[in-house]
């Protein structure tokens, strides 16, 4: 089945505590991007991949780190956690085609305390 | 720049009545148009997508025309249920390597 995992669902963190939320796909896809999404605020990109080894900036990346190492994987890093950045992560993916659907996960819930 | 702006709501409606949700763009050229819902607890999801002018894109009772001249794509069904509350998101992506934008999202809850 096609689709696209993220690891923790929930996650309750304290501030400072270094974490890793996992995205994975199985669809080959080129381009992969998470997401913050916050009530008032609607999505907000974070971080996307065009392809292995190319990352950039979204519209709020600060506080956060990623790196693409195998096409699949797209891990989503927070070395130092803030109350801020409580919310709801999404990770995607497409192929790079300017029709092509994004395949949400099924979001990470982060609080952080 | 390119940007979405939608009807934010929430919107309720009572079952069987119809629905629109207004979205319109701004962009140069001619982008592709999607309509994604989000149901609660779940990650979003593609509703139906347009990729030319007078296309129209259709899906699970959902109907949403690409009008070039108004800049528009306007979701609409006709009679909707329980089961379509959620949230709506329209979007747009000019070329492969623009990314994607989304408009606010409008919540819609159907109610019996």
């Amino acid at each position: 089945e096609a689709q696209v995992t993220q690891n923790p669902r929930y996650l309750i963190t304290v501030t400072g505590k270094k974490l890793t939320v996992t995205c994975s796909q199985n669809m080959n896809h080129e381009y992969m991007s998470w997401y913050r999404q916050d009530p008032g605020l609607g999505l907000r990109q974070i971080y996307y991949s065009m392809n292995v080894e190319v990352t950039d900036k979204g519209d709020v990346p600060e506080g956060y780190k990623v790196s693409r190492k195998e096409k699949r994987n797209f891990p989503l890093i927070l070395e130092s956690p803030s109350p801020n950045q409580t919310s709801l992560y999404f990770c995607a993916s497409s192929l790079l085609n300017r029709a092509n659907t994004q395949y949400f996960g099924p979001g990470t819930r982060l609080t952080v305390l | 720049g390119n940007s979405v702006t939608q009807m934010e709501g929430p919107v309720t409606l009572s079952e069987e009545a119809f629905l629109t949700i207004n979205c319109t763009y701004t962009a140069t050229g001619y982008p592709s148009l999607f309509w994604y819902v989000q149901y609660p607890g779940e990650g979003l999801q593609l509703l139906l997508k347009a990729t030319k002018a007078d296309d129209k894109g259709s899906n699970k009772g959902f109907e949403a025309t690409y009008r070039k001249e108004t800049t528009s794509f306007h979701l609409e069904k006709g009679s909707v249920q329980v089961s379509d509350s959620a949230v709506y998101f329209c979007a747009l992506l000019k070329t492969s390597y623009d990314k994607v934008i989304f408009g606010p999202g409008t919540s819609l809850s159907v109610i019996p």
